[in-house]
């Protein structure tokens, strides 16, 4: 049930661009994407959710593929900020019994100057 | 204060010892869920609340595990007989709305430590 971050780490000049995978093996009703530095907590980046539209902010996009129960997450022109581990968490329900989210191992991203 | 707040941010706990940790919510939010999470690893579910009901404490590793929201805001973690595979950074997070379909917000966590 837990998704599957490919890859498991990347090693980016500052101003490359990187693509972070997520798939499931269940049908999923929403991906969320967390970035986590060292020693603090993870921080929402976006969410997507059945149905809807592909998500950007700033640089940084993802999609949702429904049918493949895959997302991904598109960082362009990086910037040493975007250093860190990127969780996508899952999850298969608005609500209810099923609105719990579960993450992802985690894919670490180191931007070098 | 505007983020969720835990509780103690620190814990050493000698094994067998009982420990409790509190995670103050965003005020309003209705989803509450707790994880652990090992060094190095991602965040482990542990258990998710809808207002003061528990809908899901699937992910709680062993009846030693217990958590609480009785009011339907803080919420209390508590671990009886801690062992030392307990050690770890347990993170509290809340959403304004029932489930996934809203960003979680995370506090800074407890981290842990059974000696």
């Amino acid at each position: 049930q837990q998704p599957v971050q490919s890859p498991q780490a990347v090693i980016l000049r500052e101003g490359e661009d990187a693509v972070i995978n997520c798939s499931s093996s269940k049908a999923l009703y929403s991906v969320h994407w967390y970035r986590q530095k060292h020693g603090e907590a993870p921080v929402f980046l976006m969410i997507l959710l059945k149905g809807g539209e592909q998500m950007r902010h700033e640089k940084i996009s993802a999609s949702f593929n429904e049918k493949k129960q895959q997302s991904s997450l598109y960082l362009t022109a990086s910037q040493l900020s975007y250093s860190g581990t990127y969780f996508c968490g899952t999850g298969r329900g608005g609500g209810g019994s099923q609105g719990n989210l579960i993450f992802g191992k985690g894919t670490k991203l180191s931007v070098k100057p | 204060g505007a983020g969720v707040s835990q509780s103690p941010r620190y814990k050493v706990a000698k094994r067998g010892q009982d420990v409790a940790l509190r995670c103050d919510p965003i005020s309003g939010h209705v989803s509450l869920f707790w994880y652990q999470q090992a060094l190095g690893q991602g965040p482990e579910f542990l258990t998710y609340f809808q207002n003061e009901a528990q809908l899901d404490k699937s992910g709680l590793p062993s009846d030693r595990f217990f958590a609480e929201r009785p009011e339907g805001s803080v919420s209390t973690l508590k671990i009886q007989r801690t062992q030392q595979e307990d050690s770890a950074v347990y993170l509290c997070a809340s959403s304004p709305r029932r489930g996934v379909g809203s960003p979680l917000h995370f506090g800074n966590g407890t981290r842990l430590t059974v000696t």
